[in-house]
């Protein structure tokens, strides 16, 4: 079982704004940045967000994200049909030495 | 162009041994840590192991430890999990990634500080255990 917490399920309209949250410990998003995932069905991940807020190139700014404590969140205004993916968070563990994911929010554009 | 390509999946059985591969190209390798996260059927990510630029740092999740071992080629731009002692839990898609940095801002100029993330993922190789 993941120790970082996400929802299993999101869902939204087109248009609208949705946002996903990620919880963790003080191990991990308490002290270190978050980063998010996007998986589209049957491809690999794509990096989204980095560093709690930041956008690679060519990824729309309709996505954000935020961090505060040992939370985070995703946020995706203007919902379209081609959101409809996999959103995994992502963030370092000091404990582990290593790496942990979300479970993942499959979201759904109604 | 950036590419990891992954290599070395297929079918094992249970107790038997498998060497997946990575090939890079479009950056300096050298440079870089990587990472292999893999993802079980129908389920979400797992992060397996990690090995910084020089190898000198190789970390793994504890469900592989003492299993699976990872190592890189930086001459050849390559890296490499041996995994051993397969089990059914093993059956998942393995992809090779980067691991990317920025600036810590906050950090010191004369003793600079960096966050980093996993930017750019492999296709992927399929590993299956069954008998």
């Amino acid at each position: 079982q993941s120790v970082v917490t996400q929802p299993p399920s999101a869902s939204g309209t087109p248009g609208q704004r949705i946002t996903i949250t990620c919880s963790g410990s003080n191990s991990n998003i308490g002290i270190n940045p978050v980063h998010w995932y996007q998986q589209l069905p049957g491809t690999a991940p794509k990096l989204l967000i980095y560093v709690n807020n930041e956008r690679p190139s060519g990824v729309p700014d309709r996505f954000s994200g935020s961090k505060s404590g040992t939370s985070a969140s995703l946020a995706i205004r203007g919902l379209q049909s081609r959101d409809e993916a996999e959103y995994y968070c992502s963030v370092y563990d000091d404990k582990l030495n290593g790496w942990l994911f979300g479970g993942g929010t499959k979201l759904t554009v109604l | 162009e950036v590419r990891l390509v992954e290599s070395g999946g297929g079918l094992v059985k249970p107790g038997g041994s498998l060497r997946l591969s990575c090939a890079v190209s479009g950056f300096t390798f050298s440079s870089y840590s990587f990472n292999w996260v893999r993802q079980a059927p129908g389920k979400g990510l797992e992060w397996v192991s990690s090995i910084s630029s020089s190898s000198l740092y190789i970390h793994y999740a504890p469900s592989v430890r003492g299993r699976f071992t990872f190592s890189r080629d930086n001459a050849k731009n390559s890296l490499f999990l041996h995994m051993s002692s397969l089990t059914a839990e093993d059956t998942a898609v393995y992809y090779c990634v980067r691991e990317g940095r920025q600036l810590d801002p906050a950090s010191s100029p004369y003793n600079p500080s960096y966050f980093y993330y996993m930017d750019v993922w492999g296709k992927g190789t399929t590993v299956t255990v069954s008998s």
